[in-house]
C-alpha cells in the first residue's frame, strides 16, 4: 500500500481564493482524520470522518472551513475564503479499529 | 479534556551519545495510550513507539525507549547511540482507548532534537 496520500504538497493561493486540500485514505481503514500543523497551536485535529460520515468537527475553527468523504478512498478539505492566518501544514491520517493512525505527508499552504 | 505538555522546545545530543526527550500529561482516565512520533523535516509523521498505560512494563524499540511513570504522568523517550538520522521534531501525543479513538490524538509542542556529528 502506498500509504495516505495528500495532494498538493504545497499550494500557494492569494486571500480569498478558494482552497481544496485532498486525501487518499490506506485501503481498508475505515476512520479518517483531518488534522492542521501551526508554530502557535502546534498540531490540533480539525474533523474525523468514520466510515464517511463526519463524526466530529468541533475542531473545524470557522465556518469557511468544510470537508467531506464522497467515498471511503477519497476526503477533501476546503477554505472558502482563504485567509493569511489559514497558512499551514493540513495533515490527513487514516486508521481502522485495530492500527494506529496513519499520517500523509501533509499540504503546505501558504495564503498570500 | 487532555493535555500533553512538552517542556523542551529543543535538544541537542552528540552522535552515539544518549538523549532523553521528557513529557507530561494530564488526564483523569485510568486507560489511555501514549506516544511518540517523528517529524522530520520530510514532515511525514512517523510512530517511533507506544505505551498502553495499563502495562506497567516499559516499551522499547530498538535504541528507542521509555520511561512510563503513571502515577507522575510522565513519559519521557529516551534515544541510545543516537544518529544523525535521529534529528527531527518529536512530539508526545495521548489518545483514549477504544476502536473509535484511533487516530484522535492530542500532541503536545514538540522537541527539535539536533544530533551534532
Amino acid at each position: 500500500d502506498a500509504g495516505v496520500i495528500q495532494s498538493p504538497r504545497h499550494e500557494v493561493t492569494e486571500m480569498g481564493q478558494e482552497v481544496t486540500l485532498r486525501c487518499k485514505p490506506i485501503s481498508g481503514h475505515d476512520y479518517l482524520f483531518w488534522y492542521r500543523q501551526t508554530m502557535m497551536r502546534g498540531l490540533e485535529l480539525l474533523i474525523y470522518f468514520n466510515n464517511n460520515v463526519p463524526i466530529d468537527d468541533s475542531g473545524m475553527p470557522e465556518d469557511r472551513f468544510s470537508a467531506k468523504m464522497p467515498n471511503a478512498s477519497f476526503s477533501t478539505l476546503k477554505i472558502q475564503p482563504s485567509e493569511p492566518r489559514d497558512s499551514a501544514v493540513y495533515f490527513c491520517a487514516s486508521s481502522s479499529v485495530t492500527t494506529e493512525a496513519f499520517f500523509g505527508q501533509g499540504t503546505r499552504l501558504t495564503v498570500v | 479534556a487532555q493535555t500533553v505538555t512538552q517542556s523542551q522546545p529543543e535538544m541537542s545530543v552528540q552522535e552515539a551519545e544518549t538523549v532523553t526527550l521528557s513529557c507530561t500529561y494530564d488526564t483523569s482516565e485510568s486507560d489511555y495510550y501514549l506516544f511518540w512520533y517523528k517529524q522530520p523535516p520530510s514532515r511525514q509523521m512517523i510512530l517511533v513507539i507506544r505505551q498502553e498505560a495499563y502495562k506497567q512494563q516499559n516499551a522499547t524499540e530498538n535504541r528507542f525507549s521509555v520511561n512510563f511513570q503513571k502515577a507522575a504522568k510522565s513519559f519521557s523517550l529516551k534515544i541510545s547511540d543516537s544518529q544523525l538520522g535521529d534529528a527531527a521534531m518529536y512530539f508526545c501525543a495521548y489518545r483514549r482507548p477504544g476502536g473509535t479513538s484511533y487516530g484522535k490524538l492530542t500532541f503536545g509542542q514538540g522537541t527539535i532534537l539536533t544530533v551534532h556529528p
